[in-house]
């Protein structure tokens, strides 16, 4: 069982609605992710929330938007999607950010669909 | 260039077949690397890690070695089974806010 829980575990949304996916984690962990995986592909970064700091991926379109509301939850919120988005967004956290506390423990992820 | 190379595949093998996975990186300090498994419709999940030089990593009957002097860390099984037909991320931790650089992947399809 995943100690990162993501919900909805499938989202199918037209391009003009506004969704939000949601990602969990107890462990005490200071940093969370978010990342976008095509089939078959690697995970993408989308954004990172470390000890209260957002990093962003200068190449993630302003139509994703994060939110930190505490150190265990991380919104993304989704608005004027593109087909294109579809995909299966990967919730993540760590320990922290160094090479051993670095370790990245995900959720099931969410199966977006844009249609 | 990439900073984590693995064999992309799809690698086909027969159940009980022996299993090596390539994978080589590139590090300006000491990373920790890792192999995470991701089976069809689910997240990635950390299959073994190691955290520093000649360290092994094994879990269900997978090991890799953190080999500095070739900058590897190749996934090895002695017997694979259809169960482990999955994609196979190799993947490295430098520190930073960047969180972990992934390899392309590996589809692994073993058949009975």
């Amino acid at each position: 069982d995943t100690e990162v829980t993501q919900t909805p575990k499938h989202l199918v949304m037209g391009m003009t609605n506004k969704k939000s996916l949601k990602c969990e984690q107890h462990m005490g962990h200071r940093a969370m992710y978010w990342y976008k995986q095509k089939a078959k592909k690697p995970p993408e970064l989308m954004f990172v929330y470390s000890y209260e700091k957002l990093s962003i991926n200068e190449s993630v379109p302003s139509r994703f938007s994060p939110e930190c509301p505490n150190s265990s939850l991380l919104n993304l919120h989704l608005h004027a999607l593109q087909p294109e988005d579809s995909a299966l967004y990967l919730c993540a956290s760590s320990q922290g950010t160094g090479p051993i506390t670095g370790e990245l423990f995900f959720g099931e992820g969410s199966r977006l669909t844009v249609l | 260039g990439d900073s984590v190379t693995q064999m992309e595949g799809p690698v086909t093998l027969s159940e009980e077949a022996f299993l090596t996975i390539n994978c080589t990186y590139t590090a300006t300090g000491y990373p920790s690397l890792f192999w995470y498994v991701q089976y069809p419709g689910e997240g990635l999940q950390l299959l073994l890690k190691a955290t520093k030089a000649d360290d092994k990593g094994s879990n269900k009957g997978f090991e890799a070695t953190y080999r500095k002097e070739t900058t590897s860390f190749h996934l090895e099984k002695g017997s694979v089974q259809v169960s482990d037909s999955a994609v196979y991320f190799c993947a490295r931790a430098e520190g930073g806010a960047d969180g972990l650089t992934f390899g392309k992947g590996t589809h692994l399809i073993i058949q009975p």
